[in-house]
């Protein structure tokens, strides 16, 4: 079975500032999608990166990008240049790519972010 | 936005009842994912549909049932209403292709609240 650990429940940050939040995975899988995905206090989740293990190129999404680590079996993101607007809750998630992703998204417990003006 | 939505917004029903929730999926996609997430928690894997089939199902009960129709909208169902499926039901769609997953993108949800 995977795990998603996410050990930072909360981090605030000044805007304009760069953050990093932590998540950790646990699998025996070899290929396998890992994503963040961003849920704000209307509470649609919304996709904001996602990496592919195979690839071991960091995926970039304008301010947005990861540290992918895959023998450390870490998966950071960094987000540069805050904005209030990044205030949410951040979710972690992995699926592994065999199977068709029919064991669905594992998710982490989530960090909560608030960006202070 | 995701394209992808669901109905009702808010649900409140007590004990004992059953419930039907609803979901439409992005256009183009021909898979559906339901999730539970309690207040405080992150989404917990019910069970995808893949054309019209239950394809995984995470560690939910037999009284989680779920519907694909032909244009891929679907329901989720939930019998038996206990006070613990108070929570938001999440619905993600996506495309799966040659059994391969891709990016699941979500709906808003539906608060469901158990008296």
């Amino acid at each position: 079975a995977q795990t998603v650990t996410q050990s930072q429940p909360e981090m605030s940050v000044q805007e304009a500032e760069t953050v990093t939040l932590s998540c950790t995975y646990d699998t025996s899988e070899n290929n396998y999608y890992l994503f963040w995905y961003k849920q704000p206090p209307s509470r649609q989740m919304i996709l904001v990166i996602r990496q592919e293990a195979y690839k071991q190129q960091n995926a970039t999404e304008n301010r947005f990008s990861v540290n992918f680590q895959k023998a450390a079996k870490s998966f950071s993101l960094k987000i540069s240049d805050s904005q209030l607007g990044d205030t949410a809750m951040y979710f972690c998630a992995f699926i592994a790519y065999s199977g068709g992703g029919a064991d669905g998204l594992t998710f982490g417990k989530g960090t909560h972010l608030i960006i202070q003006p | 936005e995701t394209g992808v939505t669901q109905s009702p917004t808010h649900l409140i029903k007590t004990r004992g009842q059953q419930v039907t929730l609803r979901c439409s999926s992005q256009s183009g996609h021909n898979t559906v994912s339901w999730y539970q997430q309690a207040l405080g928690q992150g989404p917990q894997f019910i069970f995808q549909y893949y054309r019209e089939e239950e394809n995984g199902r995470g560690n939910f009960p037999p009284r989680f049932s779920g519907l694909q129709f032909p244009n891929y909208s679907s329901e989720l169902n939930v019998n038996a209403l206990e006070l613990d499926d108070s929570a938001l039901y999440l619905c993600a769609s996506s495309l799966a292709l040659a059994g391969a997953s891709d990016t699941q993108y979500f709906g808003p949800g539906t608060r469901l609240t158990v008296l």
